[in-house]
């Protein structure tokens, strides 16, 4: 069981916009930035987000993210078939003095 | 560029100790402002931390896991590392090395490729 709450799957099709919602609670999204990272099949989770909306260097802007009380959303537009792949939502907890991730999200492009 | 990349068996015994190696080139440890973690990944599942190291030695760990893990530092190799004692079958996964920033942000900028670790006899 997570710490914090992510649909398990979202689907949507090519050129399409998607969200992804992550819950959480005060003592983590609610008083924390929130990241996103990006599992394409295979690989290694990748920084997609940082500090709530803040994208790495060669993170398109299709990417959004934004942050509201206790729950984050992660915004994807144009949707392209490689943007198949796991999407995780993390944050630090201040109740438990440490990081903690989403259960993810799979994304497909139908 | 920062990388960092894992090494060690991929086949470990029940009741055994796995032991990783997680090499990092691109900066040094030893320059603080990061926490060294480890997170794990079951097949087909998400992702769960297991600890993190700072340049000072301090450690943090999963309390789930705390009884069985050591997360230790080289910094003349520039590396740190895992060790899980007592491994049962519900320990086979794909084994991250990540940077996390300190201040604040809190995110894994930079992973590993990941290491399979499977425990079977």
């Amino acid at each position: 069981q997570s710490v914090l709450t992510q649909p398990p799957s979202v689907s949507a099709a090519p050129g399409q916009k998607v969200t992804i919602s992550c819950s959480g609670s005060s003592s983590n999204i609610g008083n924390n930035y929130v990241s996103w990272y990006q599992q394409l099949p295979g690989t290694a989770p990748k920084l997609l987000m940082y500090e709530n909306n803040k994208r790495p260097s060669g993170i398109p802007d299709r990417f959004s993210g934004s942050k509201s009380g206790t729950s984050a959303t992660l915004g994807i537009t144009g949707l392209q078939t490689g943007d198949e792949a796991d999407y995780y939502c993390g944050t630090w907890d201040s109740s438990l003095s440490g990081p903690v991730f989403g259960g993810g999200t799979k994304l497909t492009v139908l | 560029q920062v990388q960092l990349q894992e090494s060690g068996p991929g086949l470990v015994k029940p009741s055994q100790t796995l032991s990783l190696t997680c090499t990092v080139s691109g900066y040094s440890i030893s320059s603080g402002s990061y926490y060294w973690s480890w997170i794990r990944q079951p097949a087909g599942k998400g992702l769960e931390l297991i600890g993190r190291l700072y340049t000072s030695g301090s450690t943090n760990y999963n309390p789930s896991l705390q009884s069985r893990v050591i997360i230790s530092v080289d910094m003349s190799r520039n590396q740190f590392s895992l060790t899980l004692s007592s491994v049962t079958a519900a320990d086979t996964a794909v084994y991250y090395c990540a940077r996390m920033t300190t201040v604040v942000t809190h995110y894994f900028d930079y992973w590993g490729q990941g290491a399979l670790v499977t425990v079977s006899s």
